[in-house]
């Protein structure tokens, strides 16, 4: 079974730059998790669907974040105006939560700097 | 609010020793479920171990088991005859109550094996 998958693996930006992530979590799985994970911390959750519907984005930077996850399936994660504090590692999981197993399994993560 | 806290920064042991690693939590919630994952030095973040509030006995998988003293809001992880991959950093996570998908990671604890 394919685990979690994301691109790119790596972005390197100039402040005022866009940038997308994409991810494609594990076949089947029908939630799926955008976490930020600055240098030296443990992941942050900034938003979270089942399905194609947003559950919670509560700590989703709304003005300059955006995530969709339009089919269900994959998700893209869009940083419209980039600063140099949104470097950090993205990373994506997904777990199959209607099933009762609500592990979450990660993707390699996409590092994102800043400049 | 949860919160979770791991207090031991760095811990460096030799190998083929055991390692417990410490993790407090906070919670409202008389349901809760908690986790332990690892990320290697390539960003991957692996899903090792979890415990679900109400089960009284400590989880064991493979070398990997967890001490849970409910009581202190404790939940140690222990690694027994240790190997140099299991060279990482470790976060505790909690997830409280039911219909609740939010994580709440720990700042980690990053773990060397020395040979």
């Amino acid at each position: 079974e394919a685990g979690v998958t994301q691109s790119p693996r790596y972005a390197v930006l100039q402040e005022g730059q866009a940038v997308s992530f994409w991810c494609d979590p594990i076949s089947g799985h029908d939630t799926l998790y955008w976490y930020q994970q600055p240098r030296d911390q443990g992941p942050q959750l900034l938003v979270y669907f089942r399905d194609e519907a947003v559950i919670d984005n509560s700590q989703l930077p709304s003005d300059r974040f955006s995530a969709v996850r339009p089919k269900g399936t994959n998700s893209t994660l869009k940083i419209q105006s980039a600063k140099q504090g949104d470097t950090a590692t993205y990373l994506c999981a997904s777990s199959f939560f209607r099933t009762g197993e609500d592990t979450q399994y990660f993707g390699p993560g996409t590092r994102l700097l800043v400049l | 609010a949860q919160k979770v806290t791991q207090t031991q920064t760095s811990i460096s042991v030799m190998e083929k020793t055991t390692v417990t690693m410490d993790c407090v939590y906070e919670t409202q919630d008389s349901s809760y479920f908690l986790f332990w994952y690892k990320q290697t030095a390539s960003g991957e973040i692996v899903f090792l171990i979890r415990q679900d509030s109400y089960k009284k006995e400590n989880a064991t998988v493979g070398h990997y088991s967890l001490n849970f003293q409910k009581p202190k809001s404790s939940i140690g992880l222990i690694i027994t005859a240790t190997q140099i991959e299991d060279s990482a950093v470790y976060f505790c996570a909690m997830r409280e109550g039911d219909g609740n998908e939010k994580i709440t990671f720990g700042a980690g604890t990053k773990l060397t094996i020395k040979p």
